[in-house]
């Protein structure tokens, strides 16, 4: 099956930028997601890419996509102590299932502490 | 905003004994899904369904099966639990075709098998 790998963690001093990093095996991916998890609660899609894209940008965040290398990337500027957070990178492919593309595949997720 | 209700944000169960987990959603969404969430291994998909009585089987549906008898119910049922099956299992809901994929996730059932 489709894999999608990222790191643990990741430690980041308030005011800094953090950096959260993705790579997946899907070359035939659609759309790349990032979702955030806080304590306690559910995940919460923070933004997406569609895979024709090489970066977006919202507020804080900045997406890149490097579909070459099937690696993307979530930049979050001025981390602030509510960033903490797990934060999932998802791919959704064009394959398999008989009503379509319906599934998306998560990573691990990346432990987000912030340093005061 | 789309809502989506997990009846049991937490249950303790013993071994063998039958698990229901109940999942609502409001907005009329076609897809629905089970993942259960593990340290380590982030999320994995257990069953979806993608319209009333249809199901489909994830990456790890042993163990597992589900009920979909109206479109804005899915149900996860353990026949049988086992210690292994201790996690917290995610509901989420999307809609069909022709749209970017989101999942709009329950705030998650925490289940303990003793």
């Amino acid at each position: 099956g489709e894999d999608v790998e990222q790191s643990l963690f990741l430690s980041v001093r308030e005011g800094d930028s953090s950096v959260i990093n993705c790579t997946y095996t899907d070359s035939s991916s659609t759309y790349l997601y990032w979702y955030k998890q806080e304590p306690g609660a559910g995940l919460q899609l923070l933004t997406y890419i569609f895979s024709n894209m090489d970066m977006k940008q919202d507020q804080r965040l900045t997406v890149l996509l490097n579909k070459k290398d099937k690696h993307l990337s979530l930049r979050i500027a001025d981390t602030q102590t509510g960033d903490s957070a797990i934060y999932f990178c998802a791919e959704r492919g064009a394959l398999l299932s008989a009503f379509g593309n319906e599934k998306l595949t998560f990573g691990t997720g990346t432990r987000l502490t912030i340093i005061p | 905003d789309v809502k989506v209700t997990q009846s049991s944000r937490y249950l303790v169960k013993r071994t063998g004994e039958k698990v229901f987990l109940e999942c609502v959603q409001d907005m009329d969404h076609e897809n629905m899904f089970w993942y259960r969430q593990d340290p380590g291994l982030g999320l994995r998909l257990i069953y979806f369904s993608y319209d009333v009585k249809m199901k489909e089987k994830g990456d790890i549906p042993e163990g597992y099966s589900v009920s979909r008898e109206k479109k804005e119910r899915f149900s996860l049922i353990l026949e049988s639990a086992s210690t292994n099956q201790t996690s917290m299992y995610l509901c989420a809901s999307s809609l069909g075709l022709a749209n970017t994929g989101e999942l709009f996730f329950g705030e998650g059932s925490r289940l303990t098998v003793l």
